[in-house]
């Protein structure tokens, strides 16, 4: 059984580019989160997909979005890029939304703004 | 509201050293607890995690952590370090519906010989 999967590995992009993350969730799960770990930091909540929808957002700009599809797969699309917004992009499935249910982490996009 | 603080960004121990990763906890409401390791260049790895009932949780590779309500704590310990254990540890909390996970800043742990 397949874990949580993302790609790109790693990503370089430069200043005010746009870019696209993916994540394919562990089988069976129907939800995915969406964290960014600056270095030397703990992850931060972005958002959360649920039914193709976005159900909870953490602090961040309207430039982080997301999308989910049908499959249960999810993207995570950055625009107008930062060097700030460096930073290892972790996706996190889990069973359902429900507090206790363990969400389960992809091994990670390193992104590069230069 | 929740946070978590984790005491001391880095902990060096010796190889059969005990082990104790400090993570203190705030909630508003009943909170859920976890503990994740996150080797170099890896994602995060669950060791183990507290819902309800038995405040003693035990995880993987000989882990285990105490939820102590009155000290708003959740402490992870292993008697004996393994070289292997080398790692970022990371605590999380949950709560109030969803499982969005706060965490501390992480802790560094190293084992030498």
């Amino acid at each position: 059984d397949a874990g949580v999967t993302q790609s790109p590995t790693h990503l370089i992009k430069t200043r005010g580019q746009q870019v696209t993350l993916r994540c394919s969730p562990k089988s069976g799960h129907d939800t995915v989160s969406w964290y960014q770990q600056a270095l030397g930091q703990g992850p931060q909540f972005i958002f959360q997909y649920y039914e193709e929808e976005e159900r909870q957002r953490g602090n961040f700009p309207d430039r982080f979005s997301g999308h989910q599809f049908p499959n249960y797969s999810s993207e995570l699309n950055v625009n107008a890029l930062l060097l700030g917004d460096s930073a290892l992009y972790l996706c996190a499935s889990s069973l359902t939304r429900h507090t206790t249910d363990t969400q389960y982490f992809g091994p990670g996009t390193r992104l590069t703004v230069l | 509201a929740q946070s978590v603080t984790q005491l001391g960004s880095h902990v060096s121990v010796s190889e059969g050293a005990l082990v104790l990763l400090r993570c203190n906890y705030s909630s508003s409401v009943p909170p859920y607890l976890f503990w994740y390791v996150q080797y170099p260049n890896q994602g995060l790895q669950l060791l183990l995690k507290y819902t309800t009932g038995a405040t003693l949780v035990k995880g993987i590779n000989g882990f285990e952590a105490e939820f102590k309500k009155s000290e708003t704590s959740f402490h992870l310990t292993k008697p004996s370090a393994h070289m292997s254990d080398a790692a970022e540890y990371f605590c999380a909390v949950t709560g109030g519906g969803y499982n969005k996970l706060i965490f501390g800043a992480g802790t560094r742990l190293a084992v030498h010989p």
